[in-house]
């Protein structure tokens, strides 16, 4: 029990277009998701906290118009990094909560803007 | 907001010995402490976690231990073998925000 998946697994685009991650638990309902990045060799960064229903709580120093997310469904949380630059390349893991804090983890995605 | 440090950064073992790694945190209202494993290019797995009302947990070749008072905590790995290598991460939280602080990451390697 307890599965996230994550789509794509990777994705390459060109500087300055959009790009769309879905977060899912797949045998759970998840009131409550997070979006980490992860660059090569470091620990997870958390960005936001994605709540169904309501509006996402963004870390500082996160840009809340460049990484719009949205937890539209118990099971979907989606991250879409707008207008994506080279330094947004890095790896990207949603994590769903479970019961009380447990949160388990996507396969992450891995982005690569040109 | 809560500060997890985490040491050594890397941890070579020969198999069959042990490993442990320590995380110390900085806010005392945190009561929710994972540990994840995380091989190269995969999620993060959790592996085993303990709560504050708790003073140590095992499973199998795993254990942890927390010390509330000096705020610290420890992964402890028995017995180690080949696929015990990955990069380990303490993290902590609490109940007002459910937010996992992580720490910068322990490599281990073990020896065959």
């Amino acid at each position: 029990g307890a599965v996230v998946s994550q789509h794509p697994s990777w994705v390459i685009c060109k500087s300055g277009t959009s790009v769309k991650i879905e977060c899912r638990s797949l045998d759970f309902q998840a009131t409550t998701m997070f979006w980490y990045r992860q660059f090569p060799k470091q620990s997870l960064m958390l960005m936001a906290t994605s709540n169904e229903g309501s509006k996402a709580t963004y870390e500082q120093g996160v840009e809340k118009d460049k990484f719009l997310i949205n937890h539209a469904s118990l099971t979907l949380s989606t991250l879409t990094v707008t207008s994506a630059h080279p330094e947004d390349s890095s790896f990207y893991i949603c994590s769903a909560m479970i019961g009380q804090q447990t949160q388990y983890f996507g396969p992450g995605t891995r982005l690569l803007v040109l | 907001g809560e500060n997890v440090e985490q040491h050594p950064s890397t941890l070579s073992v020969q198999e069959g010995d042990s490993a442990v790694i320590k995380c110390t945190y900085s806010d005392s209202a945190s009561n929710y402490f994972p540990w994840y494993k995380q091989e190269l290019g995969k999620r993060p797995q959790l592996i085993i976690d303990i709560r504050s009302n708790v003073g140590e947990k095992k499973d199998q070749r795993i254990a942890v231990t927390l010390n509330k008072t000096a705020k610290h905590f420890s992964l402890h790995i028995t017995e180690t073998q080949p696929e015990d290598s990955a990069v380990y991460f303490c993290a902590a939280s609490f109940t007002n925000d459910y937010k996992l602080s992580f720490g910068a990451g322990t490599t281990v390697t073990v020896r065959a």
